[in-house]
């Protein structure tokens, strides 16, 4: 089955950093890329996905590229702001089958 | 989005009893659902795999006995945690497919005492 790897498990910036995290996967079937924001005892909030089709994909602040021949994929988060403080999860799955969570990576930003 | 939601959305419990909780597609039909659990500062783990009108799909190391999922509406699925221990309590999530998305409940807040 699917094993996702995620570094750093903690990260801390100052206010208006970039914040980069890593994510591996381990089937190269999986062809869909989820990143997660989950604030405590909250369901996780999607923010952004990448599916295999495409490189790279951007959001205002957010951007996830993915390199399938290496199976890894990253978000990256410009500019960041003392509310981008959270816990993210990246996730992979294929169609038709549950997401598998990388085990999160808590990010602080301190102004 | 799609919507899914959980009730309860928090519950305390003695020792030895069983505790039923249900996750709901509230705008769409979903035939499958999945169970995950987190446990405190831990990702979500997937527990089970919830087919509408089939037996449910469970990992390794989720006793079936034990977490009885019962899926018997397209819109319907419950998990049931059968003679809870103190080592059950955690954070019981769900979640339902729809146009290849997944969309979690709010979660299940267990605390057996």
């Amino acid at each position: 089955g699917e094993n996702v790897e995620q570094h750093p498990s903690t990260l801390s910036v100052q206010e208006g950093d970039s914040a980069v995290i890593k994510c591996t996967y381990s089937d190269s079937a999986s062809n869909y890329f989820p990143w997660y924001k989950q604030e405590l005892g909250k369901r996780p909030q999607l923010i952004i996905d990448i599916r295999s089709n495409v490189g790279e994909k951007k959001d205002q602040r957010i951007a996830v590229t993915l390199n399938k021949t290496a199976k890894h994929f990253s978000l990256h988060i410009t500019e960041t702001q003392p509310e981008d403080s959270a816990v993210y999860f990246c996730a992979a799955n294929q169609a038709g089958t549950a997401l598998i969570f990388g085990k999160g990576t808590t990010l602080s930003v301190s102004s | 989005g799609a919507v899914v939601s959980q009730h309860p959305s928090r519950v305390i419990c003695k020792s030895g009893t069983s505790v039923k909780i249900e996750c709901r597609s509230l705008d769409f039909q979903a035939t499958t659902m999945f169970w995950y659990r987190q446990f405190p500062k831990q990702s979500l783990m997937l527990m089970a795999t919830s087919n509408e009108g089939s037996k449910a799909t469970y990992e390794q190391g989720v006793e079936k006995d034990k977490f009885l999922i019962n899926h018997a509406s397209l819109t319907l699925s419950t998990l049931t945690v059968t003679s809870a221990h103190p080592e059950d309590s955690s954070f019981y999530i769900c979640s339902a497919r729809e146009d290849g998305e997944q969309f979690f409940g709010p979660g299940t807040r267990l605390t057996v005492l």
